[in-house]
């Protein structure tokens, strides 16, 4: 059964912080991970990471994957309030062309100002 | 820009009730996803469907059935509300599975 695991559950910290978010999977058959971020409404996409050790930015959020370990990292730098969220975490696995996600349980990031 | 709309954001339903989740997109996706989401367990996959009148099983499809009539609406059905079925349920509906995805805003059922 494919599985991903991110950690911490929920993280506290104050604006202009500097924070990482892990999520570990274990999947049959790896196509893409991905990163979601969640608000009140649904989640929004962050990135898509198919390659290792390639960073993939946008402003002060970057992420990276490693396939030989099989975790992925999301860091955030001079954090906001606007980027209090869940951010979730989701494996694509290849399945004979029904591929699907699997989401981990999330990351509930509260920024204090 | 892709929109998904599910037809109610909030719903209270009485135990045994047959209930209909609705949900719509404009961007003539293929694939259509019904999620639910509860606290640390995360989204959970009930059903998919990849085609018009095609629907595939996801991880809790128990107490859930579907319908995708039309290649644009695809609908969650629980053919008898129970309590543990109290969630916030997602849609969403991709051109290809992974990065297409795109969420509606959610319907949190509460069943009493």
């Amino acid at each position: 059964e494919d599985k991903v695991v991110q950690s911490p559950l929920s993280l506290v910290v104050h604006e202009g912080d500097t924070v990482t978010l892990n999520c570990s999977y274990e999947v049959t058959n790896f196509r893409s991970l991905l990163w979601y971020k969640q608000e009140k409404k649904a989640p929004t996409f962050l990135f898509m990471l198919t390659s290792s050790g390639i960073e993939k930015k946008s402003g002060r959020l970057s992420s990276i994957l490693d396939k030989k370990e099989l975790f992925s990292i999301l860091n955030i730098t001079a954090t906001q309030t606007g980027d209090s969220a869940v951010y979730l975490c989701a494996v694509e696995a290849a399945n004979f062309g029904n591929e699907k996600l699997t989401f981990g349980t999330g990351t509930r990031l509260t920024i204090i100002p | 820009d892709v929109k998904v709309t599910q037809s109610s954001r909030y719903l209270v339903k009485r135990t045994g009730e047959k209930v209909f989740l609705e949900c719509v997109q404009d961007m003539d996706h293929e694939n259509m996803f019904w999620y639910r989401q509860d606290p640390g367990l995360g989204l959970r996959l009930i059903y998919f469907s990849y085609d018009v009148k095609m629907k595939e099983k996801g991880d809790i499809p128990e107490g859930y059935s579907v319908s995708r009539e039309k290649k644009e609406r695809f609908s969650l059905i629980l053919e008898s509300a129970s309590t543990n079925q109290t969630s916030m349920y997602l849609c969403a509906s991709s051109f290809w599975t992974g990065w297409g995805y795109t969420f509606g805003s959610g319907t949190r059922l509460t069943v009493v």
